[in-house]
């Protein structure tokens, strides 16, 4: 069965340290999808980024960046020079045919 | 801007209503899914659509039921509400296979 763990439950970090959020998951299948979601105070999950298992490229997007190891089942999000506005609740999400499969979450604060 | 919408951002009802949570989205997408999530146990999905008509079952599906009578409307009825039905419930939709979820801002709702 899949599963999706994220072994972080809350981060605390001063501002404009660089932080990151770890995802670890388990499947069998060859051909999947992972995700990651931003849940701010406002209470709307935000799309981020999405991976299929075949894309292992790393990517940068300004402040976040994600590293997608399939030889560890990982997809590891990391912000850098963090800011008081990237605190909320990050979700990795695990999609594969009718599963769909999230985390329980990382509450991220970052302190001012 | 494309959108998912609900039609309540909070609703309180009495236990034993009949309770209709509205979703609707823009995007065209097939597929469409309905989600609790409640501290400690994350995001639980509860039923989701993939064509107008059709529903399947998630992990939570008891005590619910939905309608898709239309692509663009997705409906949660909690048949006869309970206290323990009190929890934020959010919308998604998505094209495709591996499409990344658009999220409703969620509704909380209460039940007394």
């Amino acid at each position: 069965a899949q599963k999706v763990t994220q072994a972080q439950t809350e981060i605390s970090v001063v501002e404009k340290e660089d932080v990151t959020l770890d995802c670890v998951y388990e499947t069998r299948d060859t051909t999947y999808y992972l995700f990651w979601y931003k849940q701010p105070p406002s209470g709307e999950l935000v799309f981020l980024i999405r991976r299929n298992s075949f894309d292992e490229q790393n990517e940068i997007s300004g402040r976040y960046s994600w590293n997608f190891q399939k030889s560890t089942s990982s997809f590891n999000f990391t912000i850098t020079a963090s800011q008081v506005v990237d605190s909320a609740v990050y979700f990795c999400v695990f999609h594969r045919d009718d599963k769909i499969i999230f985390g329980k979450g990382t509450r991220l604060h970052i302190l001012p | 801007d494309v959108k998912v919408t609900q039609s309540s951002r909070y609703l309180v009802k009495r236990t034993g209503e009949k309770v209709f949570l509205e979703c609707v989205q823009d995007m065209d997408h097939e597929n469409m899914f309905w989600y609790r999530q409640d501290p400690g146990l994350g995001l639980r999905l509860i039923y989701f659509s993939y064509d107008v008509k059709m529903k399947e079952k998630g992990d939570i599906p008891e005590g619910y039921s939905v309608s898709r009578e239309k692509k663009e409307r997705f409906s949660l009825i909690l048949e006869s509400a309970s206290t323990n039905q009190t929890s934020m419930y959010l919308c998604a939709s998505s094209k495709g296979q591996g499409g990344g979820y658009t999220f409703g801002s969620g509704t909380r709702l209460t039940v007394v």
